[in-house]
């Protein structure tokens, strides 16, 4: 699975959006791109994921550049519970060729949600 | 619950003694993964399994590590001879092979809370 690189950490204040980056610059045409989240003495938790198009659900927004080299995860109205270290990882999609089946977790970005 | 269960949340065990993790995953998940987490650290991949059969292991899964799941249900990861830095949270994690339960399964992780082990 292709690296990601994210920053260590980021503060954002409560009921505004947190914008977390992530950089994948040698993802591959297959490799999907993965946001999970772990709050502090929890397992990770799905967020979202994308290959190429922007996604939404319930809890973010996924926006990936043209180029699918960077994305960026939005958290539309930041709470407290949103306090949790975030990980970005890029895999080949379950189905596809060459999919791996296991998730490899970088250092991930520490978000700091603040009254 | 019907989500991913471990047992036991804690653990704390002295330098030499084994050690035995249970995992139930989610009920109908055929997929079950082990992780290690250390303080400050993102999970470490240990093993997989699909149904009963492990499909891949680690090279940090050293010799003294064995995990399995008999029954395609359950699974247990056993510490032999247990060493302090074997001290970490241990974590399972289930999914469902997509292309099952319908189109909306992509085969993403659903993980336990963990079993954190001390080893003095």
């Amino acid at each position: 699975d292709a690296k990601t690189t994210q920053p260590p950490s980021m503060d954002c204040a409560e009921g505004r959006a947190a914008n977390l980056p992530c950089n994948h610059s040698t993802i591959s045409g297959n490799e999907y791109v993965y946001w999970y989240r772990q709050i502090h003495s929890q397992g990770p938790q799905y967020i979202i994921h994308g290959l190429k198009n922007n996604e939404t659900n319930e809890m973010a927004s996924l926006i990936i550049t043209e180029d699918r080299k960077s994305s960026t995860l939005i958290l539309p109205h930041a709470t407290l519970r949103d306090t949790a270290v975030y990980y970005c990882i890029v895999r080949v999609a379950e189905g596809q060729r060459g999919a791996g089946n296991k998730l490899t977790f970088g250092g991930g970005t520490r978000v700091l949600v603040k009254p | 619950d019907t989500g991913v269960s471990q047992d036991p949340r804690h653990k704390i065990t002295k330098r030499g003694q084994n050690v035995t993790f249970r995992c139930d995953p989610i009920s109908e998940h055929n997929r079950l993964y082990w992780y290690r987490q250390t303080l400050g650290q993102g999970p470490e991949f240990l093993t997989y399994f699909q149904n009963e059969a492990q499909l891949e292991k680690s090279r940090l899964l050293s010799d003294r590590f064995s995990a399995e799941r008999p029954k395609g249900s359950f699974s247990t990861l056993e510490i032999q001879r247990t060493e302090q830095g074997d001290s970490a949270m241990y974590l399972c994690a289930s999914s469902l092979l997509p292309g099952l339960a319908g189109g909306t399964n992509t085969g993403e992780l659903f993980f336990g809370e963990g079993s954190r082990l001390t080893v003095l």
